[in-house]
């Protein structure tokens, strides 16, 4: 099955600079790359997602890369702001794309 | 539009008792719902895969006699822990989707304390 490994597990910025976190996978098959954003107790929202056909997506301060050939991807949230603060996920389906194996999560804490 | 709703939100029950949490898709029909078990300060394991009029598909390492799942309608899916004990006290989180292609949508979760 799909094996994702998520960088760093915690990571705090100051308010204002960027911050950028990284996940690889394992299937070379999986097309579809989403990032979920948790706060305390409440459940996962999807921020961004990007499919194998597009290496780049950007809305607004978000982005996410992917690079299929290193199988990569990475979430880049630009100018941060503490309503940032929030455990971020990223996830991958694998070959048969029935389902979701998610990263261990990156606590990012933005400081004002 | 695509959200998803989970009743109860809470619950704390008695070592032994079990325990059904509901999953339901508001405004769209969802051909799949996911099942997610969340330890503090730990990712979302899947427990199982829910499909429409079919049975369910177990993560390895889950229980299927002991969480029982159905899907009865588009709109709806049911987790039942059965003989719960103090280490099924969790985070319980469904998902649902309309196809493979779409996104999971995430319920709020159910927060399962057990004494």
């Amino acid at each position: 099955g799909e094996n994702v490994e998520q960088h760093p597990s915690t990571l705090s910025v100051q308010e204002g600079d960027s911050a950028v976190i990284k996940c690889t996978y394992s299937d070379s098959a999986s097309n579809y790359f989403p990032w979920y954003k948790q706060e305390l107790g409440k459940r996962p929202q999807l921020i961004i997602d990007i499919r194998s056909n597009v290496g780049e997506k950007k809305d607004q301060r978000i982005a996410v890369t992917l690079n299929k050939t290193a199988k990569h991807f990475s979430l880049h949230i630009t100018e941060t702001q503490p309503e940032d603060s929030a455990v971020y996920f990223c996830a991958a389906p694998g070959a048969a794309g029935n389902k979701l194996t998610f990263g261990g999560g990156t606590r990012v804490l933005v400081k004002p | 539009g695509a959200v998803v709703s989970q009743h109860p939100s809470w619950v704390i029950c008695k070592s032994g008792t079990s325990v059904k949490i509901e999953c339901r898709s508001l405004d769209f029909q969802a051909t799949t719902m996911f099942w997610y078990r969340q330890f503090p300060k730990q990712s979302l394991m899947l427990m199982a895969t829910s499909n429409e009029g079919s049975k369910a598909t177990y993560e390895q390492g889950v229980e299927k006699d002991k969480f029982l799942i159905n899907h009865a309608s588009l709109t709806l899916s049911t987790l039942t822990v059965t003989s719960a004990h103090p280490e099924d006290s969790s985070f319980y989180i469904c998902s649902a989707r309309v196809d493979r292609r779409d996104t999971q949508y995430f319920g709020p979760g159910t927060r399962l304390t057990v004494l």
